[in-house]
């Protein structure tokens, strides 16, 4: 298994309160993801990074910022979380030089109240 | 319409039995597809690419048919441990940037 993990795996916060979550990965890849998973909806790209201090926006962006500063670490900040960001959030890796498949981390379930 | 488009199932399969199920996209320049699969509660793995000669692993095979815009992934033999969701995946590609979609899963239950 690629050597991606979450944390934290499970929180549950209140309306208006910051999050951050984070994706932690042992395998030197360049770009990585976070999606958030929901019933009725596919995987959908919130932010990626193709490099450090280098991230774009996803299709789902708006509440939700990112930072890169160290090849291994992704970080998810959600400012002001709201019950819509109840969610599963997935964290992913891929080598671009490699094959298109991504890796993903165990996910973390996040409840906003 | 969706750009990827999945039937949700569930499909509820006699073991031993043949599943099939399709998966179509709306852009007829996406150049690359994969079917994942998902355990409950759990991340999504790679089960197999899709080459447009098509291609098997297994039990496991994969179609791509372009002319109508869809893929196709069939079990043969299902075993209790092919219980799970399977997404299709396709990729495009717009100026060099890469956009993966996902579709919203198909899932499979193998019954004893």
């Amino acid at each position: 298994d690629a050597g991606i993990t979450q944390s934290p795996r499970h929180k549950v916060t209140e309306t208006g309160t910051p999050v951050t979550l984070r994706c932690h990965q042992t395998e030197n890849h360049r770009y990585m993801y976070w999606y958030r998973q929901d019933p009725g909806h596919g995987l959908r790209l919130i932010h990626y990074s193709y490099g450090v201090k280098d991230t774009d926006k996803g299709e789902v962006s708006d509440g939700y910022s990112v930072s890169r500063s160290k090849t291994e670490d992704f970080l998810l900040t959600l400012e002001s979380a709201t019950s819509s960001q109840t969610s599963v959030y997935f964290c992913a890796i891929s080598d671009p030089t490699g094959s298109n498949e991504q890796f993903f981390g165990p996910g973390t379930r996040l409840t906003v109240l | 319409r969706k750009e990827v488009e999945q039937d949700p199932g569930p499909f509820n399969v006699p073991e031993g039995a043949t599943v099939a199920f399709n998966c179509t996209y709306s852009n007829s320049a996406s150049q690359s597809f994969f079917w994942y699969r998902q355990d409950c509660r759990k991340e999504p793995k790679l089960l197999m690419s899709v080459y447009s000669s098509g291609n098997e692993d297994g039990r496991f095979t994969a179609q791509l048919n372009r002319a109508s815009q869809y893929i196709s992934l069939l079990i043969r033999d299902s075993k209790l441990s092919d219980s799970a969701t399977y997404l299709c995946v396709v990729i495009t590609s717009n100026f060099g940037n890469e956009k993966l979609t996902f579709g919203t899963g198909t899932r499979l239950t193998i019954i004893p």
